[in-house]
């Protein structure tokens, strides 16, 4: 059992170009979520997906786009990075109305 | 979601008990209490959800009064392995499924 797969683990780019983080559970779960995290700080909620063809905006949405392409998969795009967008950015599944949240083992992002 | 209160960072030795409190004063009638355990360049870890009382689990213990403005996680004779950043979450995962996240514990457990 996988669990909640990330990829790509680590990801250079350089200002203004873009990239989308992929993330896929296999947990038959209802919600996903992104979250970023910048050194020494807390997570920060970007965007979640209560349910398959639902998106809804986090604490920190700018710059960030998703998809919610099935009940597995949800992706996050970055269309134009920028240096503000550096971080490690972590994906996380759980069930529908449960708090017990499954995270994958996030992407470490540098933008140059 | 109930906005959550802890301490930036705590210290303790090997073989001590540690107990973590969270304030959260305006904790919803549905909201549950939910801590996490995150070690460094990995994703947070359940550790243990409450919704009144007391819960046990192999791992934690979590106190929560009968007003439910603040909760106690308690971690038995910790061990260096128990450093780690420690999260309480407030909520009830419900229509919205919103979970966020505070800034954390810093726990940091000595020889």
């Amino acid at each position: 059992n996988a669990g909640v797969t990330q990829t790509p683990k680590f990801q250079v780019l350089k200002t203004g170009q873009s990239m989308t983080l992929q993330c896929a559970q296999d947990m038959n779960h209802n919600s996903m979520y992104w979250y970023r995290q910048d050194p020494g700080m807390g997570l920060r909620l970007i965007y979640y997906s209560a349910s398959e063809g639902t998106t809804d905006k986090g604490e920190v949405p700018n710059g960030y786009n998703v998809s919610r392409l099935n009940k597995r998969e949800f992706s996050l795009r970055l269309e134009s990075a920028a240096p503000s967008q550096t971080s490690v950015y972590f994906c996380a599944s759980s069930g529908q109305g449960n708090t017990e949240a499954f995270f994958g083992q996030g992407t470490r992002l540098t933008v140059v | 979601l109930a906005k959550t209160t802890q301490p930036i960072s705590m210290d303790s030795y090997e073989g001590q008990e540690v107990n973590i409190t969270c304030s959260h004063n305006n904790i919803a009638t549905n909201d549950y209490i939910t801590w996490y355990q995150q070690f460094p360049s990995q994703g947070p870890r359940f550790i243990i959800q409450g919704y009144k009382t007391k819960v046990t689990n192999e791992v934690a213990s979590l106190f929560i009064p009968a007003d439910r403005k603040s909760s106690t996680l308690s971690l038995p004779r910790v061990s260096l392995s128990d450093t780690a950043v420690y999260y309480c979450l407030v909520g009830y995962g419900g229509a919205t499924n919103k979970l966020i996240f505070g800034t954390g514990t810093l726990l940091a457990v000595q020889p």
